[in-house]
């Protein structure tokens, strides 16, 4: 079974732009987290999504957004780039069959760079 | 946004020992510890599970340990190998699908 894919696998992009990340889980999985992770930050959460609705939410401004799609697919969107958006953005996928949460399945990144 | 701490210890141990690696999780009220590997240039892997209802629970070569008295959480390595060098993050999920990670753990192997 394929893992979480995520493309393009490197991005560069100037300050004020706006870009959309791909993420494809885990066949049958029907959960997709986005993470942000960052030298200074760690790892942390963006949003969860299930079934085309989004469950969860970190504490990042509404230039952050996202979707998933009928076939569990997800996109990320971040509008208006500064600086210090340039990060690993990091996506995991979990089958979500109960109401508690499960084992994450993690992608191997978009590094996004914003110059 | 949410993460716990900024500091990132470091432990290094001798290839063929034991290594322990802590962490202290933030919400006593999570219910699903998971500790995950990262190598350089990789995603997070996941590594071994426990739920609050355990204290400790065996993987292969692994162990996890959970003290929620204290709110410890503990990953025991056994036999550590050259290829166990990466960061070892803990996360913590308190039933709401938001998963907060800690802040990691850089594990070095000396041959």
């Amino acid at each position: 079974k394929a893992g979480v894919t995520q493309t393009p696998r490197y991005l560069i992009k100037t300050r004020g732009q706006q870009v959309t990340l791909s993420c494809s889980p885990i066949s049958g999985h029907r959960s997709v987290s986005w993470y942000q992770q960052t030298p200074g930050q760690g790892l942390q959460f963006l949003f969860e999504y299930f079934s085309e609705t989004q469950r969860n939410k970190g504490n990042f401004p509404g230039r952050f957004s996202g979707r998933q799609f009928s076939n569990s697919r997800s996109e990320m969107n971040v509008s208006t780039l500064e600086l210090g958006d340039s990060a690993l953005y990091l996506c995991a996928s979990s089958l979500a069959q109960g109401i508690s949460a499960d084992t994450q399945y993690f992608g191997p990144g978009t590094r996004l760079t914003v110059l | 946004g949410e993460s716990v701490g900024l500091h990132l210890p470091t432990l290094s141990v001798q290839e063929g020992d034991n290594s322990i690696i802590n962490c202290a999780y933030s919400n006593s009220a999570s219910d699903y510890f998971i500790w995950y590997k990262q190598e350089s240039g990789k995603g997070p892997q996941f590594i071994i599970d426990i739920r609050s209802n355990m204290d400790k629970r065996q993987g292969q070569r692994v162990t996890v340990l959970l003290n929620k008295t204290v709110k410890h959480l503990s990953l025991q390595i056994a036999a550590t190998q050259p290829g166990d060098s990466a960061v070892y993050f803990c996360a913590e999920n308190t039933g709401g699908f938001k998963t907060i990670f800690g802040a990691g753990t850089r594990l070095f192997v000396k041959a």
